[in-house]
């Protein structure tokens, strides 16, 4: 079965500074994976994802994530954080192909990531 | 382009008592998703349509809950009776198609919120 793991439930960081949000990931063959944003009393929002290719991502509002396969990693970055990024951010995670199987999309538990001013 | 539209927002039944969602996604989207989200957790998959048919309900309690499609379009979430348990946010998504590709990713509406006392 596959899982996502996010370590860490809060993350702070200071405005400017960079922040960084952890996942790692369990999966049968090759990954696809996500990482979504929710702000409170909003559903999620899609920030970025990994298919195939380079293993940098790029995504909305500045994010980042590499995808690390030998680390099962996707961590979430962003150079310099702003108040606005705090939120909830879930990674997600499914396998890109499961034979007669499901391609559902499993989330991890969710960082709250603070930025303080 | 208008995103995917949860109604309502906001739901307080007791305890044995049955309640209904509903969705709109996003138009021209295929598939369309249930998910369950409880404090503290990441969303899990309760149900997957293809159109109108099922393509996974593997996790979704069908001794209490339901749902369909009947059009391809807009869907129904039920459940009765509710249990205490069943506390959470009931999120819908869609997503262009299924199955794999860059048009896989799934958008979120902003959710209904259960309360079950």
């Amino acid at each position: 079965a596959q899982s996502v793991a996010q370590p860490e439930d809060q993350v702070n960081v200071a405005e400017g500074n960079p922040l960084t949000v952890k996942c790692t990931y369990s999966v049968s063959g090759n990954p696809y994976l996500f990482w979504y944003v929710q702000y409170p009393n909003r559903g999620l929002q899609f920030l970025l994802k990994y298919i195939t290719g380079d293993n940098l991502v790029k995504g909305s509002y500045g994010f980042e994530a590499e995808f690390n396969k030998s680390q099962t990693s996707f961590h979430l970055k962003k150079p310099s954080a702003l108040v606005s990024d705090s939120a909830l951010y879930f990674c997600a995670v499914r396998p890109a192909y499961s034979g007669a199987g499901s391609y559902q999309l499993t989330f991890g538990k969710g960082t709250k990531l603070s930025v303080i001013p | 382009e208008a995103g995917v539209a949860q109604s309502p927002r906001y739901k307080i039944i007791e305890k044995r008592q049955s309640v209904a969602f509903w969705c709109n996604p996003i138009s021209g989207h295929a598939t369309l998703y249930w998910y369950q989200q409880i404090l503290g957790q990441g969303p899990k998959l309760l149900i997957q349509f293809q159109n109108n048919g099922v393509v996974d309900d593997s996790q979704l309690p069908k001794d209490r809950f339901s749902a369909e499609r009947l059009k391809g379009v807009d869907s129904t979430l039920k459940i009765q009776p509710a249990k205490l348990e069943d506390s959470a946010v009931y999120l819908c998504a869609s997503s262009l198609v299924w199955g794999g590709g860059v048009q896989e990713t799934q958008y979120f509406g902003p959710g209904t919120r259960l309360l079950v006392l």
